[in-house]
């Protein structure tokens, strides 16, 4: 069965810093990965997704992640931080169902 | 992008009662449908996967007494939380994926309190 573990369960940064938000992946095959954002009270928001096409992918609002094979990691980054992105934020493989990682709550100080 | 909608969005009631909770893929047909509990500040946790036309597939440790759920037609999935307990209370998550690839979409959510 595929699986992820998101590295962080709090990630703080300052408004107008880099983001970095930890995902590994355990698949014996090629897997589809996503990112989801939940901000408080609302739904789910599809970040981005992988599925087999390229490496780096990019998703809504600045965000993007980069699936490494070696590393079996598919981390996301944003280069600058906004305080609307505070939320929480999942790593999700696709095993149909979705298994999703354990979240990071990201923190964003003015 | 597709639209799943769930109802009620939140709902309060007495230990004992059942409550029911839907699931709608409004532009899109769904063969298959996901429902998920996640606790507070916790990650979501699959319990069933809702099959139209068959029985639903619990996930293990989920009662399938306690919860029950039924696929009525291609676009709607309920989940019937039955002789609902506080213990019960948590917000319960549905998805649906998209016909023509692998993304789910995801209800609001449903927020139960028993008390």
């Amino acid at each position: 069965a595929q699986s992820v573990t998101q590295l962080d369960s709090h990630v703080s940064v300052s408004e107008g810093t880099p983001v970095l938000l930890r995902c590994n992946y355990s698949s014996s095959y090629s897997p589809s990965l996503f990112w989801y954002v939940q901000h408080p009270n609302k739904g789910l928001q599809l970040l981005l997704k992988y599925t087999s096409a390229a490496t780096l992918v990019k998703g809504i609002n600045g965000f993007e992640a980069e699936f490494k094979k070696s590393e079996t990691s598919f981390h996301l980054t944003k280069p600058s931080a906004h305080m609307s992105d505070a939320a929480e934020y999942f790593c999700v493989v696709s095993d149909n169902p979705m298994r999703f990682g354990a979240g990071t709550r990201l923190t964003v100080k003015p | 992008g597709a639209v799943v909608s769930q109802h009620p969005s939140r709902v309060i009631c007495k230990s004992g009662t059942s409550v029911k909770i839907e699931c709608r893929s409004l532009d899109f047909q769904a063969t298959t449908m996901f429902w998920y509990r996640q606790f507070p500040k916790k990650s979501l946790m699959l319990m069933a996967t809702s099959n139209e036309g068959s029985k639903a597939t619990y996930e293990q440790g989920v009662e399938k007494d306690k919860f029950l759920i039924n696929h009525a037609s291609l676009t709607l999935s309920t989940l019937t939380v039955t002789s609902a307990h506080p213990e019960d209370s948590s917000f319960y998550i549905c998805s649906a994926p998209e016909p023509w690839g692998e993304t789910q979409y995801f209800g609001p959510g449903t927020r139960l309190l028993v008390l």
